[in-house]
């Protein structure tokens, strides 16, 4: 099985900072990383697929960057809206496995 | 507009069994692969189960297979997912969503508890 190990587990930050989270791969994943932000008590929500490709309505300070087996999300200028978990899933191989999980909190 | 509505979920005793349905509008349903995934309260996400459109191929994890069957009846558009065997450690929410670059859309999610 692919192991997702993502980093930080813990993220306090303020409203307008830049941030980036990480996600390494235990095994070359090509480009099946995807990244997805969950509110509490509310569905993950599918930011960005495939390493870099922004989905419909996720606005532009989103992005996505790495390859291999080490993957970056970034968001530019944090807006209060963005405060909730990241997690980071690989779906290059069967069992499909998702990071642990970046809790990014207001400072 | 994509919706996925799970249902079926509850209290049930350890050994037992639960079947949880997704019903799915919006789109093109027996076009569409289809997971169920589920998050352990307070935990991070496990995926638990692939179907693909057109049933021929299924994909399990391993804390699940044996236990557990996905199944989809296109004309009803509904996917299921049938719980054997249930243990605590089954406890969660489970959510089904469609897998379209991994997984794009998904649906709120149903509890499952298994507790005596």
């Amino acid at each position: 099985d692919i192991q997702m190990t993502q980093s930080p587990s813990l993220l306090s930050a303020s409203v307008g900072d830049r941030v980036t989270i990480n996600c390494k791969a235990s095994q070359n994943i090509n480009k099946y990383l995807n990244w997805y932000q969950q509110n509490l008590g509310e569905a993950p929500k599918l930011l960005i697929y495939n390493i870099n490709n922004l989905q419909t309505g996720i606005p532009s300070r989103f992005s996505g960057s790495g390859s291999g087996t080490d993957y970056t999300l970034t968001i530019s200028s944090l807006q209060p809206e963005d405060f909730g978990t990241y997690f980071c899933f690989q779906h290059n191989s069967w069992p499909l496995t998702f990071g642990s999980g970046t809790k990014l909190e207001i400072k | 507009e994509v919706q996925l509505v799970e249902s079926g979920g509850g209290l049930v005793q350890p050994g037992r069994s639960l079947k949880l349905s997704c019903v799915a509008s919006g789109f093109t349903f027996s076009n569409y692969g289809m997971n169920w995934i589920r998050q352990a309260p307070g935990k991070g996400l496990e995926w638990v189960a692939y179907i693909s459109s057109g049933s021929s191929y299924i994909y399990y994890a391993e804390t699940v297979k044996d236990r557990f069957t996905i199944s989809r009846d296109n004309a009803k558009n509904t996917l299921y997912l049938q719980m054997t065997s249930l243990r605590s450690e089954d406890t969660a929410l489970f959510y089904c969503a469609r897998h379209l670059t991994g997984s794009d859309y998904w649906g709120q999610g149903v509890m499952v508890t298994v507790s005596s």
